[in-house]
């Protein structure tokens, strides 16, 4: 159980286009799910935490006007990279908490900007 | 603020040494949960622990053990044994409880990670 799933698993996009990366909790519904945005041989960084049915919440130094989120229903989060540039290239994981401390993490999804 | 501190960035070892991975810790928390997870070459992170802030009884699970210090803030992870397959970048990672506008959710902050590179 608690399986989540990324969409796609990569994905190469041009300089100025927009990207939408879907996040699904497979087997239960996730109140809150979270985006994070790992750079090669780095840690990964929380870039936003969503709940269903309201606005995401944006960790620091984020901007929300170029990564918009959208937690439309208990499975399905989307994180949209807008008007994307090459340092947005990236390897983006969402997870999914389902009522507890633990989060399920996603396969993530490789975002190269060209 | 939490923070995680995994102090070693890459260790190389042989097939069937021993291995301990190290992880400290700064919370204000009084209840908090501590995790592994493994990160092998593909990415997904795998999850391999959670203890919470309450249980201080050290965990085996196969090759696999930790060791909670709360005393000294420390969460240490150690491979028996070790396999080439256990080649991965290992997180150490800590949750807060907090509060913002869509209500109480927890947030993980993670270690930079550790390399582990065991050789045939």
């Amino acid at each position: 159980g608690a399986v989540v799933s990324q969409h796609p698993s990569w994905v190469i996009c041009k300089s100025g286009t927009s990207v939408k990366i879907e996040c699904r909790s497979l087997d239960f519904q996730a109140t809150t799910m979270f985006w994070y945005r790992q750079f090669p041989k780095q840690s990964l960084m929380l870039m936003a935490t969503s709940n269903e049915g309201s606005k995401a919440t944006y960790e620091q130094g984020v901007e929300k006007d170029k990564f918009l989120i959208n937690h439309a229903s208990l499975t399905l989060s989307t994180l949209t990279v807008t008007s994307a540039h090459p340092e947005d290239s990236s390897f983006y994981i969402c997870s999914a908490d389902w009522e507890g401390f633990e989060q399920y993490f996603g396969p993530g999804t490789r975002l190269t900007v060209t | 603020a939490q923070k995680v501190t995994q102090a070693q960035t890459e260790i190389s070892v042989v097939e069937k040494e021993d291995v301990t991975l190290d992880c400290v810790y700064e919370t204000r928390d009084t209840t908090y949960y501590l995790f592994w997870y493994k990160q092998p070459p593909s990415g997904e992170l795998v999850f391999l622990i959670r203890r919470n802030s309450f249980d201080e009884q050290n965990e085996i699970s196969g090759r696999y053990s930790w060791n909670f210090q709360k005393s000294t803030s420390s969460f240490n992870f150690t491979i028996t044994a070790s396999q080439v397959v256990d080649s991965a970048v290992y997180f150490c990672a800590l949750s807060e409880a907090r509060v913002d506008s869509g209500g109480s959710n927890y947030k993980l902050t993670f270690g930079k990670g550790t390399l582990l590179t065991v050789n045939p």
